[in-house]
């Protein structure tokens, strides 16, 4: 079955310091991949996403290339902030249906 | 545009007991989902409404999860009995699809954090 499997984290990192988040997938198909992202006591939001082999998706200073060769949508931030941390998803969609399916998220922990 | 509401915030329960969820998704978003986030880990698809009619329940325990979406609008998930490992999140999202194959951003609530005792 489809599945999603992210780096164990937490993740601790200076201010400034180069981020990366690994996710791998398994899925049948052409899945849709995703980064969530889900600061201290609010809900999920959606950071990025691809599409399709190739494309990167990129927001606030974040990205990640969907690399079906690889089978993977690591995640990557030149140089992150006290504010960037959260606990970061990555998720897959795949199939007839929107259903989500998620890792199991890695906390960011940036210290000043 | 208001984001989807959920309530309660939070819950404690003895094992056994009952406990309903609510969620209101955002105005016009005809597609509602409810995720189990167990500590830990990801959220997990329990159940996918299109308007009022169920998607996908294929991971919804049955004989104690229910759930309904009545007037398409507003939903509630229900446990009874409930055991110690419902203790998790329970995450409402909605997005505008109006197919079940729709690929409309999901967009979730705050959460309730169930506690079984």
């Amino acid at each position: 079955g489809n599945s999603v499997t992210q780096m164990e984290g937490p993740v601790t990192l200076s201010e400034e310091a180069f981020l990366t988040i690994n996710c791998t997938y398994t899925a049948t198909g052409y899945p849709s991949l995703f980064w969530y992202v889900q600061y201290p006591g609010e809900g999920l939001q959606l950071l990025l996403k691809a599409t399709k082999a190739d494309d990167k998706g990129s927001n606030k200073g974040f990205e990640a290339t969907y690399r079906k060769e690889t089978t993977s949508f690591h995640l990557e931030k030149g140089s992150v902030q006290v504010s960037d941390s959260a606990v970061y998803f990555c998720a897959l969609r795949s199939g007839n249906t929107g259903k989500l399916i998620f890792g199991q998220g890695t906390t960011l922990q940036v210290k000043p | 545009e208001a984001g989807v509401a959920q309530s309660p915030r939070y819950k404690i329960i003895e094992k056994r007991q009952s406990v309903a969820f609510w969620c209101n998704p955002i105005s016009g978003h005809a597609t509602l989902y409810w995720y189990q986030q167990i500590l830990g880990q990801g959220p997990k698809l329990l159940i996918q409404f299109q308007n009022n009619g169920v998607v996908d329940d294929s991971q919804l325990p049955k004989d104690r999860f229910s759930a309904e979406r009545l007037k398409g609008v507003d939903s509630t998930l229900k446990i009874q009995p409930a055991k110690l490992e419902d203790s998790a999140v329970y995450l409402c999202a909605s997005s505008r699809a109006t197919s079940a194959g729709g690929r409309d951003e999901q967009f979730f609530g705050p959460g309730t954090r169930l506690t079984v005792l």
